[in-house]
């Protein structure tokens, strides 16, 4: 059971790029968000989604698009890379609101 | 807007001895309360939770309280061990999928 898959686990951008970055889960969790980590600042929620075909924005939105075609995959896209969003990226599944979430090994995101 | 405050930020601690870390939410509202470790290079883990109708869980050497009245949770490590070596995150739920997260206390254990 591979629980979360993050890919890749490094990148290094050039800033004005754009890139996705992916996420799978096998566990059949209709609950689904996209965090990112910096030094500091504990985990911040960027985008969630609580079923195929339903996204949300979380804390820190600006710069980040996602979607949700199917219940297993959450892909983040950054549209126009900027130096402000390197940080380390986690995504996260859980079966319900109130329900232990499930992270992903995270993607390093360097922005030069 | 709601927060969560996690204190201390860095602790240091003697193999046997106790941790304790500390958490101030500020919604009300707020009815689940896990805590996560990570490990380095690694994402966040649960390692225990509790719910607003609880006040104390524990599970072997791991123990959480929860004083909803002064919206305070805490994390209890006994007999610390040098694997208890990490960054803890407490994380605050409110209705929903509002999840609001401490900024994590890094944890080491000398042996």
């Amino acid at each position: 059971n591979a629980g979360v898959t993050q890919t890749p686990k490094f990148q290094v951008l050039k800033t004005g790029q754009s890139m996705t970055l992916q996420c799978a889960q096998d566990m059949n969790h209709e609950y689904m968000s996209w965090y990112r980590q910096d030094p500091g600042m504990g985990l911040r929620l960027i985008h969630y989604s609580v079923g195929a075909g339903i996204t949300d924005q979380g804390e820190v939105p600006n710069g980040y698009n996602v979607s949700r075609s199917t219940t297993e995959d959450f892909p983040l896209r950054l549209l126009s890379a900027a130096p402000s969003q390197t940080s380390v990226y986690f995504c996260a599944s859980r079966q319900g609101a109130w329900t232990e979430a499930f992270f992903g090994q995270g993607t390093r995101l360097t922005v030069v | 807007g709601e927060n969560v405050e996690q204190h201390p930020s860095t602790l240091s601690v003697q193999e046997g001895d106790s941790a304790v870390i500390k958490c101030t939410y500020s919604d009300s509202a707020s009815n689940y309360f896990p805590w996560y470790k990570q490990e380095l290079g690694k994402g966040p883990q649960l390692i225990i939770d509790i719910r607003s109708n609880v006040g104390e869980k524990k599970d072997q050497r791991i123990a959480v309280t929860l004083n909803k009245t002064a919206k305070h949770f805490s994390l209890h490590i006994t007999e610390t061990q040098p694997e208890d070596s990490a960054v803890y995150f407490c994380a605050a739920i409110t209705g929903g999928f509002k999840t609001i997260f401490g900024a994590g206390t890094r944890l080491f254990v000398k042996a």
